[in-house]
């Protein structure tokens, strides 16, 4: 199935370091959205952003709706500890009357040995 | 308030068989989309019903089916389980149809 390219796929971070993520797609979205699924449970979501150049945060989150309407940006500022898991970007598909998410292979964030 | 729940939170199926995946949305929300996220993948749209209709169907066999109830709950069905389809399920509920949804926990299927 159709998938948006997300990377890093993989990172480590240390407590206090900041993060970004971001994500790719061929097709134009009117709405972007990043989630976080932690191991056993479903994605929870993070910030959605409905206009291109959008810069919206959420604490020490911050995501950018990028200019093209082709990609978006994910930045975690000072990591801490429950960081950790796994971080999706998601386009929404609108057809006015219905609208289902495509999602990335996702990020996973991990702390450093 | 309740989140969107799922149920069972695990199954085990063998080849052959068929499944019922239960949904109920956070209230007030009229659409519920079905997604299939296998291990290592992001989530693959399956469904969207919105009042009762559907309204999205992803690139899933016929063996796959939904339906939304008048309370806005929602089922999956899915026929003649291959091991393929070992997998979590998860249900998402959005107040419209193309607004953003929210997520359950969702349904841990085995076939064996």
């Amino acid at each position: 199935g159709q998938q948006l390219n997300q990377s890093p796929q993989s990172m480590f971070i240390q407590e206090g370091e900041d993060v970004s993520m971001n994500c790719t797609s061929s097709s134009i979205f009117n709405t972007w959205l990043w989630y976080k699924q932690d191991p056993g449970e479903g994605p929870v979501l993070l910030i959605a952003l409905y206009k291109a150049g959008e810069l919206t945060s959420n604490g020490r989150l911050t995501a950018q709706f990028g200019i093209t309407r082709k990609d978006s940006f994910l930045n975690i500022s000072a990591s801490i500890p429950s960081d950790v898991g796994i971080y999706f970007c998601a386009g929404l598909m609108d057809g006015g009357s219905q609208g289902n998410l495509i999602f990335g292979k996702g990020t996973k964030l991990s702390v450093k040995p | 308030d309740a989140g969107v729940t799922q149920s069972p939170t695990h199954l085990i199926k063998t080849r052959g068989q068929h499944v019922t995946l239960r949904c109920s949305p956070i209230s007030g929300h009229k659409s519920v989309s079905w997604y299939q996220q296998v291990l290592g993948q992001g989530p693959q749209f399956i469904f969207q019903y919105y009042e009762k209709e559907e309204r999205g169907r992803g690139n899933f066999p016929d063996r796959f089916s939904a339906r939304q109830f008048p309370n806005y709950s929602s089922e999956l069905n899915v026929n003649a389980l291959l091991l393929g389809d070992s997998a979590l399920y998860l249900c998402a509920s959005s107040l419209q149809a193309n607004q953003p949804q929210h997520f359950g926990d969702g349904t841990r299927l085995s076939i064996l």
